[in-house]
């Protein structure tokens, strides 16, 4: 299976916002309505932000959403924050009933 | 509140077997897909498979020949097990929470692993 394909950085102004995309295939991302994205800072764990494309764990800031069109995700972060540096995956339900993920999107607040 | 927390050996010779345990806290293993993910320094996610107590467990089609993963219900823990590493099987290691095998959540913290002589 191949990777999803994410911007290597994105970069914005506290306050701003910036979308991050996530283009894979009919097979996964296309296909099924199973789209999450994953925040990491540096030495951390993974944190789900969202999940089934655009819906937010319990508690989670609503400057995350989501979205899908076609065979491309994307994440909407608005009024970016400086807590928001970090590097950002999506991950996709695929056809073979396994899990993809992105390459990873590092997000900078300038 | 769920918790988990990978536990094994930090150091694996090459064409040995790395093993590691996922010990699961707040949560019933038997409720519940579990997966393991992988992360080699500065670079991405990978995912490695899930499973899942009553059901056949998925592996990554690039790894599948190598893998297996099991689950303890006395000990509310999953395990895995990669054969034949080599030195590009050096990543972090963590395990996972499946929801509706879609996504992942929460995560372990990670434990290193490195194949070295």
């Amino acid at each position: 299976q191949s990777a999803l394909t994410q911007p290597a950085s994105v970069s914005g102004s506290p306050g701003q916002s910036i979308t991050i995309s996530c283009t894979g295939s009919s097979s996964d991302v296309g296909g099924y309505n199973y789209v999450s994205w994953y925040q990491q800072h540096p030495g951390k764990a993974p944190k789900l932000m969202i999940f089934d494309v655009n819906k937010r764990p319990s508690g989670l800031s609503n400057r995350f959403s989501g979205s899908k069109s076609d065979n491309t995700a994307s994440l909407t972060i608005s009024g970016l924050q400086a807590e928001d540096e970090a590097d950002y995956y999506c991950s996709s339900y695929t056809s073979s009933r396994t899990l993809v993920f992105g390459g990873g999107t590092k997000v900078t607040v300038l | 509140q769920v918790q988990l927390q990978e536990s094994g050996p930090g150091l694996v010779k090459p064409s040995e077997t790395l093993s590691l345990t996922c010990t699961v806290s707040g949560s019933s293993i038997s409720s519940y897909y579990w997966s393991w993910i992988r992360q080699p320094a500065g670079r991405g996610l990978e995912w490695i498979g899930r499973i899942y107590l009553r059901g056949s467990p998925n592996y990554n089609p690039s790894l599948k020949s190598r893998v297996t993963m099991s689950v303890d219900t006395s000990k509310n823990q999953f395990s895995l097990k990669l054969r034949s590493v080599t030195a590009a099987d050096t990543a972090v290691y963590y395990c996972s929470r499946d929801v509706g095998s879609t996504h992942s959540t929460p995560w372990g913290q990670g434990t290193l692993v490195t194949v070295s002589s």
